[in-house]
């Protein structure tokens, strides 16, 4: 079985630019996460979806930040426009149902704003 | 919402020592506490996970335990080896919930 799976895993662009990010979860997740992990920290929420509904969007910088998730299945995250602060890798989950089952990470998207 | 706090934020041990992080959380409603091990370049996975209904599971030479009163878990390695250096996440959460990361440990087994 595949697990979750990201594209790109590196992108560098100018600031001011747009940038987004694609998710594939494991197949039969409804719950799936974005997260955003700055060099020797903690993975930090950015949305959380159980299926097509974002439930907890409260930590997305909405002036820039958007996400969607169509049909319950991919996600993309996007920034536009992208500044140098959101230098970062990106991180997408997904569980089986809720919060409180195991979340299988992808290999992240590694974003380098110069 | 869930704040999940981390110590210490670096270890380092000999090899065959036990190492031991600590976590607290702030909700009391969160029953699940996994671990995650990430080694640089990698993603996070899932080493050994706890529910509130639980005070203590093991897995060979690694454990957690769970205080829900004071609202700490704790993650013990036992037989340090070089692989098992790495940093290490915490995290709590409900079934409704997000699941809310520490800031990690980074713990370096020395041969």
């Amino acid at each position: 079985e595949a697990g979750v799976v990201q594209s790109p895993r590196y992108k560098i662009i100018e600031k001011k630019q747009p940038v987004a990010f694609w998710c594939n979860p494991i197949s039969g997740h409804n719950t799936l996460y974005w997260y955003l992990q700055n060099l020797g920290q903690g993975p930090e929420l950015l949305i959380r979806y159980e299926n097509e509904e974002a439930v907890d969007d409260s930590q997305l910088p909405k002036d820039r930040f958007s996400a969607e998730r169509l049909k319950g299945v991919d996600s993309t995250l996007k920034i536009q426009p992208a500044e140098l602060g959101d230098s970062a890798v990106y991180l997408c989950a997904s569980s089986l149902e809720g919060g409180d089952t195991e979340a299988f990470f992808g290999q992240g998207t590694r974003l380098t704003v110069v | 919402g869930e704040n999940v706090e981390q110590h210490p934020s670096t270890l380092s041990v000999q090899e065959g020592d036990s190492a031991v992080i600590k976590c607290t959380y702030s909700d009391s409603a969160s029953n699940y506490f996994p671990w995650y091990k990430q080694e640089l370049g990698k993603r996070p996975q899932l080493i050994i996970d706890i529910r509130s209904n639980v005070g203590e599971k093991k897995d060979q030479r690694i454990a957690v335990t769970l205080n829900k009163t004071a609202k700490h878990f704790s993650l013990h390695i036992t037989e340090t080896q070089p692989e098992d250096s790495a940093v290490y996440f915490c995290a709590a959460s409900t079934h409704n919930n997000d699941m809310r990361f520490g800031a990690g440990t980074r713990l370096t087994v020395k041969p």
